[in-house]
């Protein structure tokens, strides 16, 4: 199994609600990542969980909550989000640094539509 | 900070050509590049990948040299085919201290290959 799955695949939010994404990988990475990535851009690091500790938060907005409640899951809690925050969201996983093959697998994406 | 530049941003080649994509990348202690294909509305996947200790490595009609001492790596693709349309988007892996992997993209490169 070499998927990362991502739940929902499309999201429209108004800008008072709470939702929450979700992935889920069962290949034993013990690395997730989210990754924020508007049109025609590149994926924008936003935060790194290794071995279900928060090891990397890019400068991102509280409103933008992670939590990773095991090793093959990784949730990512919205709140009060802003419609610039329209975006496709990215879920990946990958070994830690250090063990072979640290590829990265991602996630079909969440697009977040905030209205 | 660490950087990856990727060009050209936009590639047109007619069906059986050969295409090229050159990154450049700022940080000496990168030591992983691999390069993903995204196609419109889909998840970037990864189509081949290169460490720091090989300058060369083929995959069918794909392949990527790295020059360490310059800080180039680059993707070679021929006989292009219409189905390699896409974005194409190179990486770095930045090392920071604990060892954790934040994967650094280039700005993409949007290949188009005409019949």
């Amino acid at each position: 199994d070499t998927e990362v799955t991502q739940t929902p695949k499309h999201l429209v939010m108004g800008m008072t609600n709470k939702k929450s994404l979700k992935c889920e990988q069962h290949m034993g990475h013990r690395a997730m990542y989210w990754y924020k990535q508007k049109a025609k851009k590149p994926p924008e690091l936003m935060f790194v969980y290794s071995y279900e500790k928060l090891s990397i938060n890019e400068s991102v907005p509280s409103r933008f909550s992670p939590e990773c409640p095991n090793s093959s899951l990784l949730n990512l809690h919205l709140h009060a989000l802003q419609p610039e925050d329209s975006a496709l969201y990215l879920c990946a996983s990958s070994r830690p640094q250090g063990v072979a093959g640290t590829e990265a697998f991602f996630g079909q994406g969440t697009r977040l539509t905030v209205v | 900070g660490e950087n990856v530049e990727q060009h050209p941003s936009t590639l047109s080649v007619q069906e059986g050509d050969s295409a090229v994509i050159k990154c450049t990348y700022s940080d000496s202690a990168s030591n992983y590049f691999p390069w993903y294909k995204q196609e419109l509305g889909k998840r970037p996947q990864l189509i081949i990948d290169i460490r720091s200790n090989v300058g060369e490595k083929k995959d069918q009609r794909i392949a990527v040299t790295l020059n360490k001492t310059a800080k180039h790596f680059s993707l070679h693709i021929t006989e292009t085919q219409p189905e390699d349309s896409a974005v194409y988007f190179c990486a770095a892996r930045g090392i920071l201290s604990g060892g954790y992997n934040k994967l650094i993209f280039g700005a993409g490169t949007r290949l188009a290959v005409h019949p």
